[in-house]
């Protein structure tokens, strides 16, 4: 069966510093990787996605993630973070590039401090 | 264009009730997916629906069932609520089966 795992439930950076959220997955098959972005009261934004083809995948807002088969990573990073990327970021697995039935990892709360 | 849009915003019950939620689907999409995201967690998938038919269902029981009508608008209906049913219910919708999905604002349902 296939999962997902976020290790960091919350992580704390400064404004303007880069970011790393780590995720790791585990899926028979060729994974269709996904990252989604919550903010309070809103729904799931898809940030980017990953499927085939170059393994850094750049994606909405700055956000850029590496896809590393050897690692069964998918980690999400962003050089410079603003103090609106605070939020709760996913990382999920589907079953094709079209994001169908997803499995999520439990997330990772990103705060961000002045 | 209105965007996914979902009823009520909360909602509370008590257990062994029942529950309907609703969703409408973004213009032009007729596939809908929805999922469960207990407190601190990430979503899990309950089941998918395209064209009116169910075409997919994660590991829920029976007691979670529903609809999509021919305007492509959803039901998820909860049977016999429990206290582990409390969560924030995610609504997604698109158009196929591999357009780029939505998700709309969520019910957040607490059973007492």
């Amino acid at each position: 069966a296939q999962s997902v795992t976020q290790p960091d439930i919350h992580i704390t950076v400064s404004e303007g510093a880069s970011l790393e959220l780590r995720c790791n997955y585990s899926y028979g098959a060729t994974p269709y990787l996904f990252w989604y972005v919550q903010s309070p009261g809103q729904g799931l934004q898809l940030l980017l996605k990953y499927f085939s083809g170059d393994t850094l995948v750049q994606g909405i807002k700055g956000f850029e993630a590496e896809f590393k088969r050897s690692q069964s990573s998918f980690n999400l990073r962003k050089p410079s973070v603003h103090w609106s990327d605070a939020a709760e970021y996913f990382c999920a697995v589907g079953d094709n590039n079209a994001g169908n039935m997803l499995t999520f990892g439990g997330g990772t709360r990103l705060m961000v401090k002045p | 264009e209105t965007g996914v849009t979902q009823s009520p915003t909360h909602l509370i019950k008590t257990r062994g009730q029942q529950v309907t939620l609703r969703c409408s689907s973004q213009s032009g999409h007729n596939t809908v997916s929805w999922y469960q995201q207990a407190l601190g967690q990430g979503p899990q998938f309950i089941f998918q629906y395209y064209r009116e038919e169910e075409n997919g269902r994660g590991n829920f029981p029976p007691r979670f069932s529903g609809l999509q009508f021919p305007n492509y608008s959803s039901e998820l209906n909860v049977n016999a609520l429990e206290l582990d049913d409390s969560a924030l219910y995610l609504c997604a919708s698109r158009a196929g089966l591999a357009g780029e999905q939505f998700f709309g604002p969520g019910t957040r349902l607490t059973v007492l």
